[in-house]
């Protein structure tokens, strides 16, 4: 299996602009999430789905952050206007069983000027 | 305030030598605890998942333990490699077990 995997692995874009990271989980896997990154705050859980539908999206900052899943074999997450302080690095993961086991894609790192 | 604390922040050893990482959680109530291995410019990868009734448990190289009265666990890395070089972070789920708590993570550099 290719593992979870994300595109693009770098976006580099101005304030204002819409930003669209992908995700392709491992087939097969119910369980979908979107992390984002930072030095300041580590690891954040952004939203996560099962079976398509959004479970939990308390860790979405605000509404500028929004995240699909029209099919079990793709996400996005959105960020509409971005902002400097969007600028991380944003983390997609897949699991089979849960939030317990899962397994990270190569994460897109996004840099907004 | 964050609810998993790891400590050391950074840490450097020579190749051969043993470490350990500390994690300690105030997360109420425990459901389980893992340790992530992050190399540079990669996604975390599961190294052990632990629940209340596990005190430790093995992955090669990489011994867990973990002490829910205390709430405390350790990562203790045996005869260091060049490639164990990454960041660690530890995560502590609590109730339903959805609900997730990040620490910072340690930051290991290994030199030959």
């Amino acid at each position: 299996d290719a593992g979870v995997i994300q595109s693009p692995r770098h976006e580099v874009t101005e304030m204002g602009q819409e930003v669209t990271l992908r995700c392709k989980p491992i087939s097969g896997h119910d369980y979908l999430f979107w992390y984002r990154q930072t030095m300041m705050r580590g690891l954040e859980l952004l939203i996560y789905f099962n079976n398509n539908v959004p479970i939990d999206d308390s860790g979405m900052p605000e509404d500028r952050f929004s995240a699909k899943m029209p099919n079990a074999s793709f996400s996005t997450l959105k960020i509409q206007p971005s902002e400097p302080r969007d600028s991380a690095v944003y983390f997609c993961a897949s699991s089979r069983t849960g939030i317990n086991i899962q397994y990270f894609g190569a994460g897109t790192r996004l840099s907004v000027l | 305030k964050n609810q998993v604390e790891q400590s050391p922040q950074s840490l450097i050893i020579l190749e051969g030598k043993n470490c350990t990482l500390q994690c300690n959680y105030t997360v109420s109530p425990f459901s389980n605890l893992r340790w992530y291995k992050q190399d540079t410019g990669r996604g975390p990868v599961s190294l052990t998942i632990m629940t209340f009734s596990e005190n430790t448990k093995s992955n090669g190289r990489y011994t867990a333990t973990l002490d829910a009265d205390t709430k405390q666990s350790s990562l203790h890395i045996t005869a260091s490699q060049l490639s164990d070089s990454a960041s660690y972070i530890c995560v502590v789920s609590a109730g339903n077990n959805n609900d997730m708590r990040f620490g910072a993570g340690t930051r290991l550099t290994v030199k030959p």
